[in-house]
C-alpha cells in the first residue's frame, strides 16, 4: 500500500520568504510527527498531532514555525521568514496512534535557504 | 530530560564479520525500544522493535538484546552485507514520545 509522501521532495528559497512542506500519511494512521535532520545528524523532534490537535508543540524551534493538521490526515508545516539555519530535510512520519506503534517515515523534504 | 546515548558513531566492519551498536537510556518508565535504518536520500526504517517484557528478538541476520536493569539495548547484525550500509538509529519510547540516538554509520568493507 501507499506509504507516508511528503511533497516537495526538494525546495530551494531565498531567505525571508516563506514555505509551506506537506505530509501525506498512511490511511487511518491517527498519529502525525515532524522532525527535523540537518545534514550527517540524528533526528530533531518537532511536534506531534492525535487527530487534527496537537498535544506536543514543544520542539518547534521559534515562533517562524507552525503546523496544522486537517480532517485528520494531511499536514503541512510552515516556516515563515526562512533563515539559513533553516535548511535541513524535514520528516514526516505517521502511525496507528496505538501505544508505541511503529512509525512510517516520509523520504522527506530536503530545504535550502539561499 | 530524558535522553539515549548511541555508541559508536561509526562502524566499520569487513563484509562477513558482525556488527553490534549499543544504547543506553536514562528514562526507566522506557517501554518500547526500536531501530530504524537510513539510507541515503530516503527516511528511516523500522527494521527490528523490542518490547519491555521481552530481552532478546531476532529477524533472520537481526537482533537485538534488552537489558532492563542496566537500561541499554543492542542491535546486532551478523554475516554483513553491502546492504547493510546505511545509518542506524536506536529510539526508547514512553506513551507516544520517542526519544532517539544520535545514530551509527555502519561501513561494510568489500
Amino acid at each position: 500500500g501507499a506509504g507516508v509522501s511528503q511533497s516537495p521532495s526538494n525546495k530551494v528559497t531565498e531567505k525571508g520568504k516563506d514555505v509551506e512542506l506537506r505530509c501525506d500519511p498512511i490511511s487511518g494512521h491517527t498519529a502525525l510527527y515532524w522532525y527535523r535532520q540537518s545534514l550527517g545528524q540524528g533526528l530533531e523532534f518537532l511536534i506531534y498531532f492525535q487527530g487534527n490537535s496537537a498535544p506536543d508543540k514543544s520542539g518547534l524551534p521559534s515562533d517562524r514555525f507552525s503546523a496544522e493538521r486537517t480532517g485528520g490526515s494531511v499536514s503541512t508545516l510552515t516556516i515563515q521568514r526562512t533563515q539559513q539555519e533553516d535548511s535541513a530535510v524535514y520528516l514526516c512520519a505517521s502511525s496507528l496512534g496505538l501505544d508505541n506503534s511503529p512509525l512510517h517515515f516520509g523520504n522527506g523534504t530536503r530545504l535550502t535557504v539561499t | 530530560g530524558e535522553n539515549v546515548e548511541q555508541h559508536p558513531s561509526t562502524l566499520s566492519v569487513q563484509e562477513g564479520d558482525s556488527a553490534v551498536i549499543k544504547c543506553t537510556y536514562s528514562d526507566s518508565a522506557s517501554n518500547y525500544f526500536p531501530w530504524y535504518k537510513q539510507e541515503l536520500g530516503k527516511g528511516p526504517q523500522l527494521i527490528i522493535d523490542i518490547r519491555s517484557n521481552v530481552g532478546e528478538k531476532k529477524d533472520q541476520r537481526i537482533a537485538v538484546t534488552l537489558n532492563k536493569t542496566a537500561k541499554h539495548f543492542s542491535l546486532h547484525i551478523t554475516e554483513t552485507q553491502p546492504e547493510d550500509s546505511a545509518v542506524y538509529f536506536c529510539a526508547a519510547a514512553s506513551n507516544y514520545q520517542l526519544i532517539w540516538g544520535a545514530g551509527t554509520k555502519l561501513i561494510i568493507k568489500p
